[in-house]
């Protein structure tokens, strides 16, 4: 079974451009989350979607936003780049419905984003 | 709110060496605790998870952890290191219900000294 996959692996942007990120989950899960890492904060939940609907947000300004597709498949946008949001962002999916809270996550290898 | 500490950024061992890497958790319900490892330029890959069936998890590649409530620990051992261990590992937390919001540790980083 094909893992989750994230497109594209590296992105270059300037500040004040807007940029989508895109992400494949494995096929039968439902739920897709999307989390930021960087050497500072370390590894942030931003949001995450189960049946096309936004269940949970982390604690990031509206320029971040997402959606999912009835396949499952789901995109991040993120408007009016600044500086800080240079980061790697990776997708995750899993299996059961997210409020049970014990389903492991599947990640995908991330997308490296640089704002200069 | 739940929590999640990884005492130790950088752990070095010795190949062969036992490993030990530490998580404490605050919660106010009992929790879902995860292990997950990062190899560089990828993504996360579950290791193992508790989830109230046993105290002692075992997962893969040789690593396991067991649950304390009393000292509201989750630590990763494997009994012997091997190169291929070198990596970031992250302990995470979740709770079952309500608001569903993984949280991770800070990781850290296992080095394997030959």
């Amino acid at each position: 079974k094909a893992g989750v996959t994230q497109t594209p692996r590296y992105l270059i942007k300037t500040r004040g451009q807007q940029v989508t990120l895109s992400c494949s989950p494995i096929s039968g899960h439902r739920s897709v989350s999307w989390y930021q890492q960087t050497p500072g904060q370390g590894l942030q939940f931003l949001f995450e979607y189960f049946s096309e609907t936004q269940r949970n947000k982390g604690n990031f300004p509206g320029r971040f936003s997402g959606r999912q597709f009835s396949n499952s498949r789901s995109e991040m946008n993120v408007s009016t780049l600044e500086l800080g949001d240079s980061a790697l962002y990776l997708c995750a999916s899993s299996l059961g419905a997210v409020r049970s809270g014990n389903s492991p996550l599947h990640f995908g290898n991330g997308t490296r984003l640089t704002v200069t | 709110a739940q929590s999640v500490t990884q005492l130790g950024s950088h752990v070095s061992v010795s190949e062969g060496a036992l490993v030990l890497l530490r998580c404490n958790y605050s919660s106010s319900v009992p929790p879902y605790l995860f292990w997950y490892v990062q190899y560089p330029n990828q993504g996360l890959q579950l290791l193992l998870k508790y989830t109230s069936a046993a105290t002692l998890v075992k997962g893969i590649n040789g690593f396991e952890a067991e649950f304390k409530k009393s000292e509201t620990s989750f630590h990763l051992t494997k009994p012997s290191a091997h190169m291929s261990d070198a990596a970031e590992y992250f302990c995470a937390v979740t709770l079952s219900g309500g608001s569903y919001i993984p949280t991770f540790g800070r990781g850290t980083s296992l080095i394997v000294h030959p």
